[in-house]
């Protein structure tokens, strides 16, 4: 299998809201409620930002949203700050022999 | 909640073999997976395969099979990632990190253990 899709970068300006895609298949993000959300700054270990689709670990901004619909999850940033600046990375469980499967990681730029 | 800490970097020649390792801290070690992740040089993260401490259980993703032995010691909640063989394209962070209630969380990663290979 193949990674999840994600655009290779997506910028906005502070206050700003951005939408971060992750398409996958109907084997993958589309059969299963286990998609995740990674943020990992240069040179930072990553770090987990949603889980289950939508779900915030305790400590992450509720700016941070996650969704789904088909097999295409997304990940919601709204009133965009500097410190958003990130790669982000998403994953999902395929239940078949690949296990998990990360998405290719998008670099937001806040302008 | 579990801390992760990973052994430090390496520097190998092709051919060589290697072990890095994962130490948790915390009662929760034995009882998730830990996976180990792949970051290739200013590439994205790639799932390798994981294991159970407990009965030490173990899963690779399929290209990698063969490639890398994942291994665990519970008694010193430890996990270990090795080579017997490394080449030049096993340059990269390798993270360890621990899986949650399903496979597609991981929850808490170690620092990262950056592998260089080159002769």
């Amino acid at each position: 299998q193949s990674a999840l899709t994600q655009p290779a970068s997506v910028s906005g300006s502070p206050g700003q809201s951005i939408t971060i895609s992750c398409t996958g298949t109907s084997s993958d993000v589309g059969r299963y409620n286990y998609v995740s959300w990674y943020q990992q700054h240069p040179g930072k270990v990553p770090k987990l930002m949603i889980y289950d689709v939508s779900n915030r670990p305790s400590g992450v901004s509720n700016r941070f949203t996650g969704s789904k619909s088909g097999n295409t999850a997304s990940l919601t940033i709204s009133g965009l700050q500097a410190e958003d600046e990130a790669d982000y990375y998403c994953c999902s469980y395929t239940g078949s022999t690949t296990y998990v499967l990360f998405g290719g990681g998008t670099k937001l730029t806040v302008l | 909640e579990v801390l992760l800490v990973q052994s430090g970097p390496e520097v190998r020649k092709p051919g060589e073999s290697l072990r890095i390792s994962c130490k948790g801290f915390g009662d929760s070690f034995t009882s998730h997976w830990i996976a180990w992740v792949r970051q290739m040089p200013g590439k994205g993260l790639e799932w390798m395969g994981n294991i159970y401490p407990g009965d030490s259980e173990s899963r690779y993703r399929p290209s990698l099979q063969g490639q890398v032995t994942i291994s665990v010691d519970k008694s010193i909640y430890t996990a270990y990632l090795q080579w017997s063989s490394l080449k030049a394209s096993d340059t990269a962070i390798y993270y360890c990190a621990r899986q949650g209630s399903n496979w597609g969380i991981l929850d808490s990663w170690g620092q990262g253990t950056l592998v260089t290979v080159s002769s």
